[in-house]
């Protein structure tokens, strides 16, 4: 099945400063990649996702690029602020069937913390 | 938030007792999820639903059943707690033609959670 691989496990940015997650996935069918964003105490959130047609989406100060030949994906925060500070996680929704359409398969996180 | 309830929000319980975690929607989504979540390992997939009655598998299910009557609830049970399930657990709902937020069709929205302890 699908494994997806997530980089660095922790990430600490002076506020300004830009931030870069990287993931890395195994099935090359995959073809849908959200980023989650989880602040201390609450629920995952959607942020941004990329489809596989597309190289690269961009949201405000937040961006995802695509790398289908390599199997990679990265998220880039830029112009980071104290809010910022959560824990982040990628995904990739695997092969699916029409049992299986939205399932997806989550890297492990990154906390990222943002020092004013 | 989309309309996503966990009950309890907390529980704590004792090995070798059963535990009841229901997962309540409004949303009239067709899928939904269990995921637990524990340091280091991010989000894992328990079971999940596509439909009333259609159940299947992920990839933790090991100690895990679920149960599917109606639409808008989904209810994972541990028949006998252990303490390595001692964890959050997080319910997801999705559906390709709902989307409370009018975002694109693959989003998952999250509950907010029940945190289990078993001693």
């Amino acid at each position: 099945g699908e494994n997806v691989e997530q980089h660095p496990s922790t990430l600490s940015v002076q506020e300004g400063d830009s931030a870069v997650i990287k993931c890395t996935y195994s099935d090359s069918a995959s073809n849908y990649f959200p980023w989650y964003k989880q602040e201390l105490g609450k629920r995952p959130q959607l942020i941004i996702d990329i489809r596989s047609n597309v190289g690269e989406k961009k949201d405000q100060r937040i961006a995802v690029t695509l790398n289908k030949t390599a199997k990679h994906f990265s998220l880039h925060i830029t112009e980071t602020q104290p809010e910022d500070s959560a824990v982040y996680f990628c995904a990739a929704r695997p092969r699916k069937t029409t049992d299986s359409w939205g399932k997806l398969q989550f890297g492990a996180g990154t906390q990222v913390v943002v020092t004013p | 938030d989309a309309g996503i309830t966990q009950s309890p929000r907390h529980k704590v319980t004792e090995t070798g007792t059963p535990v009841t975690l229901r997962c309540h929607q409004t949303e009239n989504h067709r899928y939904m999820y269990w995921y637990r979540q524990d340091p280091g390992h991010g989000l894992r997939l328990i079971h999940y639903s596509y439909g009333v009655k259609d159940t299947d598998k992920g990839e933790v299910s090991d100690g895990y059943s679920v149960s599917r009557s109606k639409t808008e609830d989904f209810l994972l049970t541990l028949e006998s707690a252990t303490s390595s399930q001692t964890s959050v657990y997080f319910c997801a709902i999705s559906d390709w033609e709902k989307n409370p937020s009018g975002s694109p069709d693959h989003e998952q929205f999250f509950g907010p959670g029940t945190r289990l302890t078993v001693l």
